[in-house]
């Protein structure tokens, strides 16, 4: 069964600090992997995904990722954040039944 | 582009009583998904429809939550009767065609408080 496990409930940074938010997930099969954001009282918002190709991915709002199969890793990074940044972001799994399971969140709070 | 609608965006509701959501995704897609989310966690699986027909609904409490995917377009989540432990956004998402794996596209939420 596929799971998704993000370590970090909350991850404080100060503006225009690098970040790094880590996803491990689990599944027998090949996968599709997602990054979604969240912002107070909003729906989720996808930021990239990872379908097949390139192991590194890049999304919105200078967010980019990295497939490590051999590690079962797609952690997202971001070299510089900006006050705006500050979300919910959630790591999602996916296969070939469509079946989305996300992770448990991170809360990315972004200080001046 | 229409995104997935949801309604209504809040909703308090007595223990016991019965609630019910609705959902019209996006035109065109096939596969639609029901998500509970509680404060503070990651959003919940709760059904998956592929069209009309039911792909998974393991976590769905069906001694009172109830759904169904009408002429497979719109959807309603129905809980009957509700507990104090419902109270949490219920999300819904739609993705395209089932020849591509894609991402989901999430409406707004509808959140529940139950007392």
């Amino acid at each position: 069964a596929q799971s998704v496990t993000q370590l970090d409930s909350q991850v404080p940074v100060f503006e225009e600090a690098p970040v790094e938010l880590r996803c491990n997930y689990s599944s027998s099969v090949s996968v599709y992997l997602f990054w979604y954001v969240q912002y107070p009282n909003q729906g989720l918002q996808l930021l990239l995904k990872y379908l097949s190709g390139s192991t590194l991915v890049k999304g919105i709002n200078g967010f980019e990722a990295e497939f490590n199969k051999s590690q079962t890793s797609f952690h997202l990074r971001k070299p510089s954040v900006h006050i705006s940044d500050t979300a919910e972001y959630f790591c999602a799994v996916s296969d070939s039944s469509y079946k989305l399971i996300f992770g448990s969140g991170t809360r990315l709070l972004v200080r001046p | 582009e229409a995104g997935v609608a949801q309604s209504p965006r809040y909703k308090i509701i007595e223990k016991r009583q019965s609630v019910a959501f609705w959902c019209n995704p996006i035109s065109g897609h096939a596969t639609l998904y029901w998500y509970q989310q509680i404060l503070g966690q990651g959003p919940k699986l709760l059904i998956q429809f592929q069209n009309n027909g039911v792909v998974d609904d393991s976590q769905l409490p069906k001694d009172r939550f109830s759904a169904e995917r009408l002429k497979g377009v719109d959807s309603t989540l129905k809980i009957q009767p509700a507990k104090l432990e419902d109270s949490a956004v219920y999300l819904c998402a739609s993705s395209p065609p089932v020849l591509s794996i894609s991402e989901a596209f999430f409406g707004q939420g509808t959140r529940l408080t139950v007392v």
